[in-house]
């Protein structure tokens, strides 16, 4: 079935580095636009980045441009987003979700991975 | 301090019709369609409706939205136990060159 499912999230000291990745199945991944969406705990849903199928159109939030960085990999059916210089505010669930619909609608969503930024 | 403004609660009861408003401006909601989330606790955010209006396959139509002008609205009819969640507004923004929410609303079934 079509599903996302994140992984490579943990603890982690301030200043220090991580790399999340979403592995797609069940859909022609590279098709489709992509988007990382963190929810800090207790918080709401904060918009992380987003690329396009080809991997050619990049965004980011100005809260992490600069020491994030969201990458796809279609071959492996991988997104990934390597984030460097964490601080504690980075502290959230990290969802990957994809752009199925029209208007920028995320259809797809995975189960989350947590990062903690924590001395 | 959310782009978007929605109101933080809203409550009813069995049955009755809530409606949950989220205010833009020009740059994100008056130039681009509104999609909305129903979350519930522990989970991942559901789609619940995309470009203001429309349900996704599974989406009970008891859900519906709209916009108008820098304003979308998300109601939800024949309120039921299952709805209780946090409900989000979002939609692209212009001005920003990304993606921004409402604060969410925490609808509570009385």
């Amino acid at each position: 079935q079509v599903q996302l499912v994140e992984s490579g999230g943990g603890l982690v000291k301030p200043g220090g580095s991580l790399r999340l990745s979403c592995a797609a199945s069940g859909f022609t991944f590279s098709d489709y636009y992509m988007r990382w969406i963190r929810q800090a705990p207790g918080k709401g849903l904060e918009w992380v980045s987003y690329i396009s199928s080809s991997g050619s159109t990049i965004y980011y939030a100005d809260s992490v441009k600069g020491r994030f960085t969201i990458s796809r990999d279609n071959a492996k059916n991988s997104l990934y987003l390597q984030m460097n210089s964490l601080r504690a505010e980075d502290t959230a669930v990290y969802y990957c979700a994809r752009e199925g619909l029209s208007g920028g609608a995320l259809d797809i969503w995975g189960q989350g991975t947590m990062v903690t930024v924590s001395s | 301090q959310s782009v978007l403004t929605q109101p933080p609660s809203a409550s009813g009861t069995p049955g009755q019709r809530v409606t949950i408003s989220c205010s833009g401006s020009s740059s994100n909601i008056g130039s681009n369609t509104v999609n909305w989330y129903q979350q519930l606790p522990g989970t991942a955010p559901k789609l619940l409706i995309y470009s203001n209006n429309q349900r996704p396959s599974g989406v009970p139509d008891r859900f519906s939205g709209s916009k108008s002008g820098t304003s979308a609205s998300l109601a939800i009819s024949g309120l039921q136990s299952e709805d209780e969640a946090d409900y989000y507004c979002t939609t692209w923004d212009d001005s920003l060159s990304g993606q921004v929410f409402g604060g969410g609303t925490k609808v509570t079934v009385l």
